[in-house]
């Protein structure tokens, strides 16, 4: 069956340091893949969206890749501050239908 | 409205009762959608709507579950009898996307926390 896992589920790092979560998927070869972020007693908000045929997407301090063969996306934010923690969520369409079939999330804490 | 508004925020009852669990959609968007998250976990994927019809149903747990957008636009989460496994967060969100067309992208509410005592 199709399975999203995120790499941990909880990760620190220090305020300016990059921080990199891994989300990766099988049983899927998705048309694009998405990420959300998730803060506490919210619902999760879209951050980017990178497609397959798209190595790499870059939203500000965001950067996002996807690796069609290795079945990966890595999310990456440069010079983290405390007011990026939360937590982060991937999603991909389920199985070429309308809908979203998301992981189960890394919370991030970003330490002064 | 501005953004997918849902009532109650917060929703505690008793095992056996039954709750309705409302979500109001961005205005315009014609696919809506209810999640159940569970402390710890990603949102599970409950149903989804494109329009009034329910275009995909198969994360509703069993029969006590249910979800009905009679005009297209409101829609409320129905559930009888309900357990202490029942509590959760549903979260609805809405999109823009047309059945079979592009990527889609949610916009979600805020959720209704439920808790069966």
């Amino acid at each position: 069956s199709q399975k999203i896992e995120q790499n941990s589920e909880a990760l620190n790092i220090q305020e300016g340091k990059t921080a990199t979560l891994t989300c990766n998927y099988t049983n899927y070869s998705p048309a694009y893949l998405q990420w959300y972020r998730q803060d506490p007693g919210r619902g999760p908000v879209f951050l980017l969206l990178i497609r397959e045929n798209e190595k790499e997407k870059r939203k500000e301090r965001l950067k996002v890749t996807f690796d069609t063969t290795l079945k990966q996306s890595l999310f990456h934010i440069t010079a983290s501050q405390p007011a990026d923690s939360a937590t982060y969520l991937c999603a991909l369409p389920r199985g070429g239908a309308n809908n979203l079939f998301f992981g189960t999330g890394t919370r991030l804490t970003v330490i002064p | 409205g501005a953004g997918v508004s849902q009532t109650p925020s917060n929703k505690v009852t008793e095992k056996g009762k039954y709750v309705e669990l409302r979500c109001d959609p961005i205005s315009g968007h014609t696919a809506l959608y209810w999640y159940r998250q569970s402390l710890g976990q990603g949102p599970e994927f409950l149903i989804y709507f494109q329009g009034t019809g329910a275009a995909d149903d198969s994360g509703l747990p069993n029969d006590r579950f249910f979800a009905v957008r009679p005009e297209g636009s409101v829609s409320t989460l129905k559930i009888q009898r309900t357990e202490r496994g029942d509590s959760a967060v549903y979260l609805c969100a809405s999109s823009l996307k047309r059945q079979g067309s592009g990527a889609n992208v949610l916009t979600f509410g805020a959720g209704s926390r439920l808790t069966v005592l």
